[in-house]
């Protein structure tokens, strides 16, 4: 069974990098999509960005400029690298997978999420 | 980017009752990018439908979606205790960003 494990940094200061790491146990790392999503205390969730194993990258462009992901195929691990943090990035921080059939044009879901992370930003 | 507005904000059944939750789309999106997901207190979102009508492993079939274009629904027939929690619908789209509605919250 596939499980994701992730952890990083959970309090920052103003204008500090985040930077959190998941890890794959127990599945393929290759062939699919490794995302971060965050949910701000009491509200909805919010896609951040994705990677592949190959390392082809998509990010939200409300936050595009401040973010960055990587790969480390060999360790089945992916990062995320957040700059510039506000208390706006206050929030948990999950990751997850998903699967996208490039020829059915068919999206499988995110089926699997870490545990979060809860990162908050305070002076 | 797609906005997804979901309805009710908040729907307050009882155990036994049917659940009828709506996923509004800002602009046509194909039913095979189309996901919905439960979240309770303190845990990761879990999947339950993807391809806007099929039901992820391990979902009980007390779970059905349905709908196209730009709107979709999620049905629960026969509520459980387990069942009140967050639901959110998510559009995936072939290109970024891939958002999420708002969440309903289903409340006893």
């Amino acid at each position: 069974q596939v499980q994701l494990q992730q952890w990083g940094a959970g309090l920052l200061k103003p204008s500090e990098t985040l930077s959190l790491t998941c890890a794959v146990y127990g599945g393929s790392f290759s062939g699919y999509y490794w995302s971060w999503i965050r949910q701000p205390p009491g509200k909805g969730l919010e896609w951040i960005a994705e990677i592949n194993h190959s390392g082809s990258t998509n990010y939200n462009s409300s936050l595009k400029s401040r973010v960055t992901m990587s790969v480390d195929t060999s360790k089945k691990q992916f990062s995320l690298k957040l700059s510039s943090v506000t208390a706006a990035d206050t929030a948990v921080y999950y990751c997850a997978r998903y699967f996208f059939d490039s020829y059915a044009k068919y999206y499988y879901g995110m089926d699997v999420w870490g545990q979060g992370t809860t990162v908050t930003v305070s002076s | 980017e797609i906005v997804l507005t979901q309805s009710p904000g908040t729907l307050s059944l009882s155990p036994g009752e049917r659940a009828t939750l709506s996923c509004r789309a800002s602009q046509s999106v194909s039913s095979t990018y189309l996901a919905w997901y439960q979240q309770k207190p303190g845990q990761a979102p879990r999947l339950l439908i993807h391809g806007a009508s099929s039901r992820a492993t391990g979902i009980p079939d007390r779970f059905r979606g349905s709908g196209s274009g730009t709107d979709f629904t999620l049905t629960i027939s026969r509520l459980e205790p387990e069942d009140f929690a967050v639901y959110y619908c998510q559009q995936y789209g072939g290109s970024p960003p891939y958002t999420f509605g708002q969440g309903t919250k289903l409340e006893i």
